[in-house]
């Protein structure tokens, strides 16, 4: 039980143009969804908290007009990357919570390359 | 506030031998902490956790940790390493539930195995 998947696994993007990244928990629902990012030998960095229905929560420096996250439904979070930079490239990582759960369960990651 | 210190960012041992990796963690509430193992390109996988309960917890493939407050310590042992440990290993505290839910992780420990 409680698994949490990302699709795609891997994506490679031009810059300038949007990529979008789907994380899904496959057998419970999810009322929060967070979503990570982690750069090169370094740790995981939370971006931003999403619960069903509600916009998301935003960590202090991450863009959210850049970095577009919806939570429409109890199992599926979206991350959109917009305009996409080589900088933006890195590893993405969601997890998923189900209400009165307080354990987050990891996806496999994104591995996004922007040229 | 909440945060963890990862004593080690990398450490090496011979296959057979113990494994320790260190980790200190600071919190202004009593904490949940937990480790966590991640594989090159791969998502998270949980080995174990603390969550007020046993201070010395077992977790999956033969690891464990002590949680001790008055060292305010989680460190992460097992007593024969196996090639298949290499890996990097994530210390991380979850704050109270009303604050969030959220993970804060540690800077990572690479775990080296020699045959």
């Amino acid at each position: 039980g409680a698994v949490v998947s990302q699709h795609p696994s891997r994506v490679i993007c031009k810059s300038g143009t949007s990529v979008k990244i789907e994380c899904r928990s496959l057998d419970f629902q999810a009322t929060t969804m967070f979503w990570y990012r982690q750069f090169p030998k370094q740790s995981l960095m939370l971006m931003a908290t999403s619960n069903e229905g509600s916009k998301a929560t935003y960590e202090q420096g991450v863009e959210k007009d850049k970095f577009l996250i919806n939570h429409a439904s109890l199992t599926l979070s979206t991350l959109t990357v917009t305009s996409a930079h080589p900088e933006d490239s890195s590893f993405y990582i969601c997890s998923a919570s189900a209400w009165a759960s307080y354990e987050q369960y990891f996806g496999p990651g994104t591995r996004l390359t922007v040229t | 506030a909440q945060s963890v210190t990862q004593l080690d960012s990398h450490v090496s041992v011979s296959e057979g031998t113990p494994v320790l990796l260190r980790c200190n963690y600071s919190s202004s509430y009593s904490p949940s902490l937990f480790w966590y193992v991640q594989h090159p390109n791969k998502g998270l996988q949980l080995l174990l956790k603390y969550t007020s309960a046993a201070t010395l917890v077992k977790g999956i493939n033969g690891f464990e940790a002590e949680f001790k407050k008055s060292e305010t310590s989680f460190h992460l042992t097992k007593p024969s390493a196996h090639m298949s440990d290499a890996a990097e290993y994530f210390c991380v505290v979850r704050g109270p539930r009303e604050y969030g839910n959220k993970l804060v992780f540690g800077a990572g420990t690479i775990l080296r195995v020699k045959s």
